[in-house]
């Protein structure tokens, strides 16, 4: 079936790692993205790519990066610049904005708990 | 900037009752609408969308919304409401025109009462 797989689902990390979290998808989409969820916040946006070897930043980049190498993988790294890693990570894909209607397509969701 | 409000953090309603869910966007020109419900621990599902046309679209599970653009509203309805419908919902607005922007409101967690 196709879809989007998000591993693990839960990840813990000391204060001072840097650990990353895959992402991928077998539904041939461009765009990839990952979203940070805190309770009561709604989903922010860390960073998208459009295409393989481009991505950008959204609104919470700081702290992250990302690669997009391949058309299926978007791993996200949360590096020890994060101040403030534990929350949940979700990715989704979509089908570029130029092919008409689109909708994102989500993951399970990695769970980052810093200890 | 986009945005989008969902002014209820969370509701309360009783099994076999009406729900209504409200969202209201800022957005210039006609943006794309979605509605996901997440159950907790896992990821989001997508219960419907508008894009153009009839402003009155069909979901999933039962539920509907309805595109108000004098209103910039897409408030989400189902007429009777079950027990596994408990979950959190967010709204969401796509800018299109080559946009890659996806914002999600904050979201409203819907509890029901057997």
């Amino acid at each position: 079936d196709g879809g989007i797989t998000q591993s693990p689902k839960y990840l813990f990390r000391k204060e001072g790692q840097n650990v990353t979290l895959s992402c991928e998808q077998n539904l041939n989409h461009d765009a990839m993205y990952w979203y940070r969820q805190d309770p009561g916040q709604g989903l922010r946006l860390i960073y998208y790519s459009q295409i393989v070897n481009d991505f950008q930043k959204g609104d919470i980049a700081e702290g992250y990066s990302v690669s997009r190498e391949k058309k299926e993988s978007f791993p996200l790294t949360v590096t020890s610049a994060q101040k403030n890693p534990t929350a949940f990570y979700l990715c989704a894909s979509s089908k570029s904005p130029g092919e008409g209607n689109t909708e994102a397509f989500f993951g399970q969701g990695t769970r980052l708990t810093v200890v | 900037a986009q945005s989008v409000t969902q002014p209820d953090i969370h509701i309360t309603v009783s099994e076999g009752a009406s729900l209504e869910l409200r969202c209201n966007y800022s957005y210039g020109a006609t943006p794309y609408l979605f509605w996901y419900v997440q159950s907790p621990g896992q990821g989001l599902q997508l219960l419907l969308k508008y894009f153009s046309g009839d402003t009155l679209v069909q979901g999933i599970k039962g539920f509907e919304a309805e595109f108000k653009r004098s209103q910039s509203s897409f408030n989400l309805r189902k007429p009777s409401v079950h027990w596994s419908d408990a979950a959190e919902y967010f709204c969401a607005v796509y800018s299109g025109a080559g946009s890659y922007q996806l914002t999600f409101g904050k979201g409203t967690k819907l509890s029901v009462i057997p």
